[in-house]
């Protein structure tokens, strides 16, 4: 089947601390796995994405890793700020043609 | 800005009246995909339209439809409206036939239905 989820729903740290959020996919042929950020109002931002063929990409304080075998695949935001606080979408495509989102992760920085 | 524009942004109707949610994909962008955001929830693909031809099909109620046109603008149509489509609707576009490589976002179309 076609499934994405993603955990956890919320998440709250301190400023500075690491967030990581988590999802899971089913359609073995899901090559693409691309992360969302969406702030209040807005449409979700694209904010790394990383392909089937590597398994970690890192941009600046953002990195996602991938395991193909265990079918997940995981956003890392290292030494969070205030303005990281957003609601975070993981997606994969799916073997139809559609693009499934996760649930979505409601990141809370704290100062 | 993505470059993906949508209108109205925000848009007030009574329940089973229709409404046209419009969008223009970023320059140069062939795929034209709509989703459905309501409170609390995900983001609900609904169609996606590649120069012109329905290429996927997400949960589309009956009541819903879309188009691409040759100059690769798209509208939503929504009928019979009714109060749990309240929701905020996004369009997106990207180069290719798919979902494989990225999707812009619009800034969204918040539909109240009161």
């Amino acid at each position: 089947g076609e499934n994405v989820e993603q955990h956890p729903s919320t998440l709250s740290v301190q400023e500075g601390d690491s967030a990581v959020i988590k999802c899971t996919y089913s359609d073995s042929a899901s090559n693409y796995f691309p992360w969302y950020k969406q702030e209040l109002g807005k449409g979700p931002q694209l904010i790394i994405d990383i392909r089937s063929n590597v398994g970690e990409k890192k941009d600046q304080r953002i990195a996602v890793t991938l395991n193909k075998t265990a079918k997940h695949f995981s956003l890392h935001i290292t030494e969070t700020q205030p303005e990281d606080s957003a609601v975070y979408f993981c997606a994969g495509p799916s073997n139809t043609g559609k693009l499934i989102f996760g649930q979505g992760t409601t990141l809370q920085v704290k100062p | 800005d993505s470059g993906v524009t949508q209108t109205p942004k925000h848009l007030i109707t009574a329940t089973g009246q229709r409404v046209t949610l419009r969008c223009s994909p970023r320059s140069g962008d062939l795929s034209v995909y709509w989703y459905q955001q309501s409170l609390d929830q995900g983001l609900q693909f609904l169609i996606q339209y590649y120069n012109g031809e329905e290429r996927a099909k997400g949960n589309i109620l009956e009541r819903f439809s879309a188009q691409q046109f040759p100059d690769l603008h798209s509208e939503l149509n929504l009928s019979s409206l009714e109060l749990g489509d309240s929701a905020l609707y996004f369009c997106a576009s990207n180069v290719g036939q798919g979902p494989g490589n990225t999707i812009y976002f619009g800034e969204g179309s918040w539909l109240t239905v009161v």
